[in-house]
């Protein structure tokens, strides 16, 4: 069974800039996660989607970062304009349902200088 | 506040040199305990999860205990291979169905 993949793996940007990130969850997967794990620190959630609804986006910086899941399958994080301490890896997890177990992906690395 | 702690920071061990890792938490109402293993520049990956005191788990020379209050994650015989970070995180009935609350992790070194 194909894990979750994310992409790009690495992206070095400038304050300012923009950025977007990529998730592809495992098939059959109706939970999709966006973490943000800083170095030393463990991953944090950004915003959880059930299919294609927002279950949680209570920690997102909504004035920066948006995400969306279309057709309840891949998903997209951007940042808009990024911020030095946005340098983070940002991790998408998937599980079958809200309660259970969730898979990570390999995760994108951020820095922004 | 939910609240997840892990000790030790970091733990440096000889191979076959047996220990466990701590896991305190304070929650409104678990959901589940989760144990997972990052190694360096991948996601986590999932280990172990417990849903109530007394309960536990193995998987190789892995085995997690969980009390009202903490859990532990004990390595017997520990091998090189088995070097990682390992973070803890709860899932609560007070928060979102699905979000969970880590900790910090454990960076562990088993030198040959």
């Amino acid at each position: 069974e194909a894990g979750v993949a994310q992409s790009p793996r690495y992206k070095i940007i400038e304050k300012r800039q923009s950025v977007a990130f990529w998730c592809n969850p495992i098939s059959g997967h109706a939970t999709l996660y966006w973490y943000q794990q800083i170095l030393g620190q463990g991953p944090k959630l950004l915003i959880q989607f059930q299919n294609n609804g927002v279950v949680d986006d209570s920690q997102l910086p909504k004035d920066r970062f948006s995400a969306e899941r279309l057709k309840g399958v891949d998903s997209t994080l951007k940042i808009q304009p990024a911020k030095l301490e946005d340098s983070a890896v940002y991790l998408c997890a998937s599980s079958q349902g809200g309660e259970n177990t969730q898979y990570f992906g390999p995760g994108t690395r951020l820095t922004v200088l | 506040e939910d609240q997840v702690t892990q000790s030790p920071e970091a733990l440096r061990l000889q191979e076959g040199e047996s220990s466990s890792l701590n896991c305190s938490y304070t929650v409104s109402g678990l959901r589940g305990l989760f144990w997972y293993r990052q190694d360096p520049g991948k996601g986590p990956e999932f280990l172990f999860t417990l849903y109530s005191a007394g309960e536990e788990k193995e998987k190789e020379r892995l085995k997690a205990t969980l009390t009202k209050k903490e859990s532990f994650l004990h390595i017997t015989a520990p091998k090189p291979e088995d070097s990682a970070t390992y973070l803890c995180a709860v899932g609560n009935y007070g928060g979102s169905q699905g979000n969970l609350i880590f900790g910090k992790g454990t960076k562990l070194s088993v030198k040959p």
